[in-house]
This record gives structure tokens, C-alpha cells and sequence, in this order.
């Protein structure tokens, strides 16, 4: 089973709405990456938050981690249009390399 | 930079044929990743490799399938034979691991823009 699994599968808002995926892993990680997938594109990285941190902000990101919950969220604020995509959590379970969940479809309708 | 660099992009063969896709990793990057996405299994990684070397090929799905990297700046994934059910977008990622063997403390991968191959 996947290490990471994201939650909801597929998201719809409006433009100028926030955007929250959730994920959640199943064992202890040092730290956990979130990637973006543009149709047909390969994933791009999007933010690093490391097992001893607890939020953290790149633009109109802002990650979440709690350990103790082995969860992690995803905001995006003020969603555009260019945000479609899809969004992957990934994390490093121990074994030298990353793991990716099932990924989240945000579409962001104009 | 340019980038992780994968050929071709698009590959459409017939069932039985072997088929090679190629990757070019980023310059300096000491660790390569081949994976496969489907819409069935998402985001799989197939192999990987730490200095040239491969670490960890578990998520090679049998026999026929096949990776080398002779050099820091080139790997190939073989699939011979080729079935139907192979047919998948296949990424490769390179990056820059700073303690090998600690479990986890992974940099940022850079992925390429895949090679979609069909399996007729």
C-alpha cells in the first residue's frame, strides 16, 4: 500500500478560494515533500517541511505537518486558474527513497 | 540547467518488441529514479540508483524489465519483451542525496517530462 495517501481524490473551486488537501502516512518520516503534476507534465517540487518543523510558508503555499497524527495539509491561498493540477505528498518511510500517494485533482475554475 | 532530459517522449510499439527509454540527469546530481504512473497503480518507483550504482530494484516488475547506468549522465530503461500492459508514462528523476543511508533525509527530486509509452 502506498506510504502516502491524499485526501480528497479530486477538489473543484472557484478562482480566489483556498484550496486544503490533506495527507496522511503510515510510518515515521524525516521529512515529507508535497509535488505538483501539470497534465502531461512530469512533477514538479513544491515545498520541503522537515520532521522537526510544524508549518511552513513558500508564496501562497503553507504546509502542515504533525507528526504525532502522521499528517500533513496542503493551502494554497487565493487559487488561480494555473493551479490546476495535480498534487502528490511524498515521504521518505526509511528506505532511501520517496513514496508517493495517490495524489489530489484540484481544479480551479475561473 | 536543463533540466532532467528524457527520449523519446512519445514511443509506440508493438507487443514482443523491445523498447529503451533514456535519461540524462541533471549535472552533479549523485542519485537517478526510474518511475512508472498509471491511471490503475499511480506513481511508481521502479529502481534506483546512488552514484551509478543500483540500490534498490524492488519495484521492478519482473524480468523483462532492465536498468543500467553506465555513467553520471546516463541511464537507460529496457523493457524486452514489451506487453500491452506496459504501456504508462515513464519519469525519471535525478537528485542530489546529502547521507546515504540514513533513511530519509531526501533532497528535492527533479523529474523529467516522461515518456509516454504504447504497447499495441
Amino acid at each position: 500500500s502506498q506510504q502516502g495517501e491524499e485526501d480528497p481524490q479530486a477538489l473543484s473551486i472557484q478562482e480566489g478560494e483556498n484550496a486544503t488537501m490533506n495527507c496522511s502516512y503510515k510510518t515515521s518520516i524525516n521529512n515529507l515533500q508535497w509535488y505538483r503534476q501539470n497534465s502531461g507534465r512530469g512533477l514538479v517540487h513544491l515545498i520541503l517541511i522537515r520532521s522537526n518543523e510544524r508549518e511552513k510558508h513558500s508564496g501562497r503555499l503553507r504546509v502542515t505537518l504533525d507528526t504525532s497524527k502522521k499528517s500533513s495539509s496542503l493551502l494554497i491561498t487565493a487559487s488561480r486558474a494555473a493551479d490546476t493540477a495535480s498534487y502528490f505528498c511524498a515521504t521518505a518511510p526509511g528506505r532511501n527513497m520517496l513514496t508517493f500517494g495517490g495524489g489530489t485533482r484540484l481544479m480551479v475554475k475561473p | 540547467d536543463a533540466g532532467v532530459i528524457q527520449s523519446p517522449r512519445h514511443e509506440v510499439t508493438e507487443m514482443g518488441q523491445e523498447v529503451t527509454l533514456r535519461c540524462k540527469p541533471i549535472s552533479g546530481h549523485n542519485s537517478l529514479f526510474w518511475y512508472r504512473q498509471t491511471m490503475m497503480r499511480g506513481l511508481e518507483l521502479l529502481i534506483y540508483f546512488n552514484n551509478n550504482v543500483p540500490i534498490d530494484d524492488s519495484g521492478m516488475p519482473e524480468d523483462r524489465f532492465s536498468a543500467k547506468m553506465p555513467n553520471a549522465s546516463f541511464s537507460t530503461l529496457k523493457i524486452q519483451p514489451s506487453e500491452p500492459r506496459d504501456s504508462a508514462v515513464y519519469f525519471c528523476a535525478s537528485s542530489s542525496i546529502n547521507h546515504f543511508g540514513t533513511g530519509g533525509n531526501f533532497n528535492e527530486q527533479f523529474f523529467g517530462p516522461g515518456t509516454r509509452l504504447t504497447v499495441l
